[in-house]
């Protein structure tokens, strides 16, 4: 059971637009720590995706965008691509600790 | 260009002990607070623990509080974490990363080295 609440699939036909939730409480992203998102490729280390609720790291393309709300953030990935394929997870603190969604398995249709 | 290695995985029974390191390299090693990230065989992330740019600061997941320490060498450009008192349970891939900001984001990771504890 994880502190960060992601749906553990999600599924989209290339071109479309599909968002990740993350679900959090007043002690992570309530209490004012940044999300983060991460991108796992099969077999590969996490690559850092979104910091700080929205922003892209060079080399991430602007079909990525994070937002955050209250308690809660999301990933959106517009104009999907088969090569977006992959695990993704968010994260933020959480009384000082490290948290982690459960992470979230994108297929592409 | 930034890289962390990690290396010291491998099959250790339950009860026993192992010290994971991770090399790094390509930037100023002692601006960043260094972190240990696990996950276990097909499931997601574990954040295990955190240690500031100095050590002033260390942070423990509670599932390892207790057993497990971090440390690091900024001389050496090392970070460690010693594995006591090892369960089933703690069979996983283990990631390095750096993070610029205490509680920020992990921009770079290691490639992992696998600890399986198991008799």
């Amino acid at each position: 059971q994880s502190v960060l609440t992601q749906p553990p699939s999600v599924s989209g036909a290339p071109g479309q637009r599909v968002t990740i939730s993350c679900t959090g409480s007043s002690s992570n992203i309530g209490a004012g720590y940044d999300v983060h998102w991460y991108q796992q490729l099969p077999g590969t280390a996490p690559k850092l995706l979104i910091y700080g609720n929205s922003n892209r790291p060079s080399g991430v393309p602007d079909r990525f965008s994070g937002s955050k709300s209250g308690t809660s953030a999301s990933l959106a990935i517009t104009g999907l691509q088969a090569e977006d394929e992959a695990d993704y997870y968010c994260q933020s603190y959480d009384s000082s600790l490290g948290v982690f969604g459960g992470g979230t398995k994108l297929t592409v249709l | 260009e930034v890289q962390l290695v990690e290396s010291g995985g491998g099959l250790v029974k339950p009860g026993g002990s192992l010290r994971l390191s991770c090399a790094a390299s390509g930037f100023t090693f002692s601006s960043y607070s260094m972190n240990w990230v696990r996950q276990a065989p097909g499931k997601g992330l574990e954040w295990v623990s955190s240690i500031s740019s100095s050590s002033s600061y260390i942070y423990y997941a509670d599932s390892v509080k207790g057993r497990f320490t971090i440390s690091r060498d900024n001389a050496k450009n090392s970070l460690y974490l010693q594995m006591n008192s090892l369960r089933a349970e703690d069979t996983a891939v283990y990631y390095c990363a750096r993070a610029f900001h205490w509680f920020g984001e992990f921009d770079y990771w290691g490639q992992g080295t696998l600890v399986t504890v198991s008799s």
